[in-house]
């Protein structure tokens, strides 16, 4: 089984402030990697599909990169409703199969 | 818009079997090029994923719940189900209904509001 890593499990940030969290996996996963926020009492909402693909409609301050077995997701600037709990999703081929990072919370400082 | 909506029992005995179906609206399961799958997150914890169905009716479920997983999928209905065995306090969770695309399965692009699941007698 592949193994994801995810990291720091929690930050304290200012309003402003560029944050980048980071996913590993034990072996390569080509850019078969997702990452999403979720706020409390809320599904998941996906910001990044195929590692470095925005979806649409999630502000242009969110960005993803990697492949292989290191992934990042940064905040350019954060903003007061960036404030959630971050998660990499990462997709093994086969058998098809997915593994949730262990999440990072942003919180104010 | 793709919309899917759990539902079921809230609060199911130990020992017994939690039983909870997605329903899609927006979209035909049937026309395929989804997959189709469960979600779990234990309270204050992290993302789980339970398993899949494709429309033919394929399956594949996390190693870890296997034994205890049954995932059957109803075209006509639009629907598909989750079967939770044996279910323990461990169990107590919100699940969610969720689809990733077969051309592109790195992430799930639609989820369920969620439902939250209590095993307690």
């Amino acid at each position: 089984d592949i193994q994801m890593t995810q990291s720091p499990s929690s930050l304290s940030a200012s309003v402003g402030d560029r944050v980048t969290i980071t996913c590993r996996a034990s072996q390569g996963i080509r850019n078969d990697l997702g990452w999403y926020q979720q706020k409390p009492g809320k599904a998941p909402k996906r910001l990044i599909y195929a590692a470095s693909s925005l979806q649409s409609g999630v502000p242009s301050r969110f960005s993803g990169s990697g492949s292989g077995t290191e992934f990042t997701l940064t905040i350019s600037s954060l903003q007061p409703e960036d404030f959630a709990t971050y998660y990499c999703l990462q997709h093994n081929s086969y058998p098809p199969t997915w593994t949730f990072g262990q999440g990072t919370k942003v919180e104010i400082k | 818009q793709v919309q899917l909506q759990e539902s079921g029992p809230g609060l199911v005995k130990p020992s017994q079997t939690l039983s909870l179906t997605c329903t899609v609206s927006g979209g035909s399961i049937s026309s395929g090029g989804y997959y189709w799958s469960w979600i779990r997150q234990h309270p204050g914890k992290g993302l789980e994923w339970i398993g899949y169905i494709y429309y033919s009716g394929s399956t594949y479920y996390n190693p870890s719940l296997k034994s205890r997983v049954t995932i059957s999928v109803d075209t006509s209905k639009n629907q598909f189900s989750l079967k939770l065995s044996s279910v323990t306090a461990a169990d107590t969770a919100v699940y969610y209904c969720a689809r990733a695309v077969v051309a592109d399965p790195s992430s799930f692009d639609y989820w369920g509001q969620g439902t939250l699941v209590t095993v307690s007698s």
